[in-house]
């Protein structure tokens, strides 16, 4: 149980370009998805908070009209990267908090997103 | 900004051997939990220990936490080469809050 997935996996795309991710709890329905970004060999940073039904909230210095998070249901949460560039390359970590704990976040396998 | 350190960013042991690798944070946290990510994969939840416990074991786990210290230390003990991976801490500074991430530790565990 408590299974979270991505989609997609490993993405590529042309500068200026678009990019939506998935995020979804597979088996259990979370109010609250968190998206994280992680260069390589560095650590996990928080880009926002999102929760089901309302704007997501943003951590300091992360664009929220550039990263645009969409959380319509209690299993799914979308990331999408607006005009993407390639310092937006990396890996992008989504993780769920399912409904009625507090502690406990189940993370999804991240997608890899190259620009060019 | 990132809540806590770890030390050593890497570490490298013979099977068998035990690795250990601490984390300091800088405010008061509800609770501190470990994560192990394998290359370019997610995170897998290890352990968490709350602000009052000191010590914690799961298998070959063993996590202690020192709160008058700040500070956190998580040692896997008979490794393996399947521990090869990254770990990290983070903290959680109230109960349904964000976490926040350490650095990590890259521990390479040889055959």
């Amino acid at each position: 149980g408590a299974v979270v997935s991505q989609h997609p996996s490993w993405v590529i795309c042309k500068s200026g370009t678009s990019v939506k991710i998935e995020c979804r709890s597979l088996d259990f329905q979370a109010t609250t998805m968190f998206w994280y970004r992680q260069f390589p060999k560095q650590s996990l940073m928080l880009m926002a908070t999102s929760n089901e039904g309302s704007k997501a909230t943003y951590e300091q210095g992360v664009e929220k009209d550039k990263f645009l998070i969409n959380h319509a249901s209690l299993t799914l949460s979308t990331l999408t990267v607006t005009s993407a560039h390639p310092e937006d390359s990396s890996f992008y970590i989504c993780s769920a908090r399912p409904r009625g704990t507090y502690n406990e976040q189940f993370f999804g396998p991240g997608t890899r997103l190259t620009v060019l | 900004s990132q809540q806590g350190e770890e030390d050593p960013q890497a570490l490298s042991i013979q099977e068998g051997e035990n690795a250990t690798m601490n984390c300091s944070y800088k405010t008061s946290i509800n609770n501190l939990q470990w994560y192990r990510q394998n290359s370019g994969r997610g995170l897998v939840h290890l352990i968490l220990i709350r602000s009052n416990e000191r010590e914690k074991h799961s298998g070959r786990l063993r996590v202690t936490l020192d709160t008058s210290k700040k500070s956190s230390s998580l040692l896997i003990t008979a490794s393996r080469a399947a521990d090869t991976a990254s770990y990290f801490c983070a903290t959680d500074k109230a109960a349904g809050n964000k976490l926040t991430f350490g650095g990590g530790t890259r521990v390479l565990v040889k055959p």
